[in-house]
C-alpha cells in the first residue's frame, strides 16, 4: 500500500523558515517524480514544487522560486519542502503527492500539513 | 498560463441520480486532464485521468469525458459516499479547477 506521510508543519512568524518531509513506502520511491501541493480555503489547490526521480531537475511555481527548495533522499524514501522567507501568503495545508510515470497528475498524496505564517 | 473554470461551484442532488461537472479551459488542452475527489477533512484522491481513464479502484459510475477545452465528470447513481469536492487538473503547470462541492439533496 502507498503511504506518504508528512511532517514539518507548525505556527513560524514571517520571514522565517520551515522544513517539510515526506516518508514514502509502498512503492519504489526511486522510480517516481514527486510533488508538493497546497490548499487554502480561497485560492484552492496550488501545484507548489515537483522534483525528478534522480532530483536532478526541479520545478517551482513562481511564487516560491527563490525561497523555498525541493530535494528528496532516495536512500531515505523522503522529500524534503525547505521554505524559506515565508511569507503570510504561503499560510496552508500542504501536500506531498507522488506524480504518476509520466509526470502529469497526483496519482497519490499524503494527509496534508498545515503550515500558518503569522506574527 | 491555462485557466480552468468549474462549473457548477456547488450542486445538491438526490441518492440515486446522476451528476455532471463540467471543466472549461481557456485552450486546448488536447485530453489533458485529470479528476480528483476530496472528501471532508480527507486529501484529493485521483478519480481520471487522461480525461476518461479511471484511475484502478475508482467505481464505475465515475466517468470522464470531453476534448478541446471541455471536459466533463459524470457520476451514475449517486451514493452516499459521493458527497465530496471534485477537482479537475490540467497537465500543464499542474493548474487546478476551483473545485465542485457535491451534496445530497
Amino acid at each position: 500500500e502507498v503511504q506518504l506521510v508528512e511532517s514539518g508543519g507548525g505556527l513560524v512568524q514571517p520571514g522565517r523558515s520551515l522544513k517539510l518531509s515526506c516518508a514514502a513506502s509502498g512503492f519504489t520511491f526511486s522510480n517516481y517524480g514527486m510533488a508538493w501541493v497546497r490548499q487554502t480555503p480561497t485560492k484552492g489547490l496550488e501545484w507548489v514544487a515537483s522534483i525528478s526521480t534522480g532530483g536532478g531537475n526541479t520545478y517551482y511555481r513562481d511564487s516560491v522560486k527563490g525561497r523555498f527548495t525541493i530535494s528528496r533522499d532516495n536512500a531515505k524514501n523522503t522529500q524534503y519542502l525547505q521554505m524559506d522567507s515565508l511569507r503570510s501568503e504561503d499560510t496552508a495545508t500542504y501536500y506531498c503527492a507522488r506524480l504518476d510515470n509520466s509526470g502529469n497528475y497526483f496519482d497519490y498524496w499524503g494527509q496534508g500539513v498545515m503550515v500558518t505564517v503569522s506574527s | 498560463d491555462i485557466r480552468m473554470t468549474q462549473s457548477p461551484a456547488s450542486l445538491s442532488a438526490s441518492l440515486g441520480e446522476t451528476v455532471n461537472i463540467e471543466c472549461l479551459a481557456s485552450e486546448d488542452i488536447y485530453s489533458d486532464l485529470a479528476w480528483y475527489q476530496q472528501k471532508p477533512g480527507k486529501s484529493p484522491q485521483l478519480l481520471i485521468y487522461n480525461a476518461n481513464s479511471l484511475q484502478n479502484g475508482v467505481p464505475s459510475r465515475f466517468s470522464g469525458s470531453g476534448s478541446g477545452t471541455q471536459y466533463s465528470l459524470k457520476i451514475n447513481s449517486l451514493q452516499s459516499e459521493d458527497v465530496a469536492t471534485y477537482f479537475c487538473q490540467q497537465y500543464n503547470k499542474y493548474t487546478f479547477g476551483a473545485g465542485t462541492k457535491l451534496e445530497l439533496k
